[in-house]
This record gives C-alpha cells, sequence and structure tokens, in this order.
C-alpha cells in the first residue's frame, strides 16, 4: 500500500529564516511525486510535479528535491505570506495519496 | 482561465438528509476526481472518472455514497443517509493528463 509521512506536522520560523519540510514514501511504480499548498478554507494549490531521483524544481523562494525514498521542500528566506499548509502526495497507479501535511507559519 | 469551481461552498444537513455536492471541472479536463479531507489531515481519495467513466470508486467509504459525471462534465457526489461521521471537506479535482491535479476550493460539510 503506498504510504506519505510528513514531518514535522507544524513548524514556525521567524521571516528569513530557511529550513526544509520532508516527505517520505514507499509506492509501488512512482509516476511522480507532488507538492501542493493549501491555505485555510481553500483547496490545495499545485506547486510542483517531480518524476525522478535526482530532479530538482524550483519557484520563487521554494525548491523541491527528490530521492528515491523521501522528497524536500526547501524554503528560503521565507515571508509571512508563505503560512499555509504544504501537502505532499505520491501517484502510483491513478490514485493519489497525500500525506497529512506540514503546518508552516512564519512569524514578521 | 476559470479554475475548478464546486458548490455550494457550505453545507449543513441534519442526520439521515440525502445531500448533494457539485463539480464544475476546468473546461477540456478529461479526468475528474473526488477527495475527502478530514479536519488536520491530507485529502483522501474517493473516486475517479475519465470523462462520463467511473473507473475507480475504491475510496468510497460506505454504499451511502455516489458519484456521477453523466456527459463528462459537470460531477456530483450524492451522500444518502448522512451521519455526523461523514462531516468533512469534499474536494474536487480535474486533470487533463491524468498526474497533475488542479482542485477546487471544496464543500464543507456539516452533518448535525
Amino acid at each position: 500500500e503506498d504510504q506519505v509521512t510528513q514531518s514535522p506536522e507544524a513548524l514556525r520560523l521567524q521571516e528569513g529564516e530557511s529550513s526544509s519540510l520532508n516527505c517520505s514514501y514507499t509506492v509501488s511504480g512512482l509516476r511522480g511525486l507532488f507538492w501542493y499548498r493549501q491555505d485555510p478554507g481553500k483547496g490545495p494549490e499545485f506547486l510542483f510535479t517531480l518524476y525522478s531521483a535526482g530532479e530538482e524544481k524550483e519557484k520563487e523562494r521554494l525548491k523541491a528535491t527528490l530521492t528515491k525514498k523521501e522528497s524536500f521542500l526547501h524554503i528560503t528566506a521565507p515571508k509571512p505570506e508563505d503560512s499555509a499548509t504544504y501537502l505532499c502526495a505520491v501517484q502510483g497507479a491513478q490514485k493519489l495519496v497525500f500525506g497529512q501535511g506540514t503546518r508552516l507559519t512564519i512569524n514578521p | 482561465g476559470a479554475g475548478v469551481s464546486q458548490s455550494p461552498r457550505y453545507k449543513v444537513a441534519k442526520r439521515g438528509q440525502d445531500v448533494a455536492l457539485r463539480c464544475d471541472p476546468i473546461s477540456g479536463h478529461v479526468s475528474l476526481f473526488w477527495y475527502q479531507q478530514a479536519l488536520g489531515q491530507g485529502p483522501e481519495f474517493l473516486t475517479y472518472f475519465q470523462n462520463e467513466a467511473q473507473l475507480d470508486k475504491s475510496g468510497l467509504p460506505s454504499d451511502r455514497f455516489f458519484a456521477e459525471r453523466p456527459e463528462g462534465s459537470v460531477s456530483t457526489l450524492k451522500i444518502q443517509r448522512t451521519q455526523q461521521e461523514d462531516s468533512a471537506v469534499y474536494l474536487c479535482a480535474s486533470s487533463s493528463t491524468g498526474y497533475e491535479q488542479f482542485f477546487g476550493p471544496g464543500t464543507r460539510l456539516t452533518v448535525l
């Protein structure tokens, strides 16, 4: 059974303090690993897709990396508007399996 | 362009009532997915359509849950005889490729 575990569950940072979120996964036949951002009361917003180990993608202050067992979402010099829940998901067959998310708070 | 829309955004039902939740996918998206999200958890897969065909309904928690997409566009998730444990946010997503899914804002269902 495909599984995704995200850590930490919650992370509080000061503005400008860089850090990383972890997503550990087990999946039979990885077709893609996805990162989403979710703000309170809204649906998940697509950020990145990673397809194979060694792949990296960047968008503004975010960079996602992928190994055979885990993915990291690195956030560099975060701003308060980066506060949200970050969700990781893996796709094996058709079904997307999500982790429970990391709730990130950036204090000004 | 327009994203995925869902209606209603909020629904309060008395235990035992039937509810219907609507999803309008991004125009032209062949794949449509329904998820259930409990408070503080990630979304959990319910069912998947490719055009009008329901290809996977393995995540539907009971036979009280039913989904349809008769013309391959708009989809409806119906829950019969609602129970308190059905309270959650129901998310719809659509995709042109079956991989990158784009989510709607969700319907928050509260069963009293």
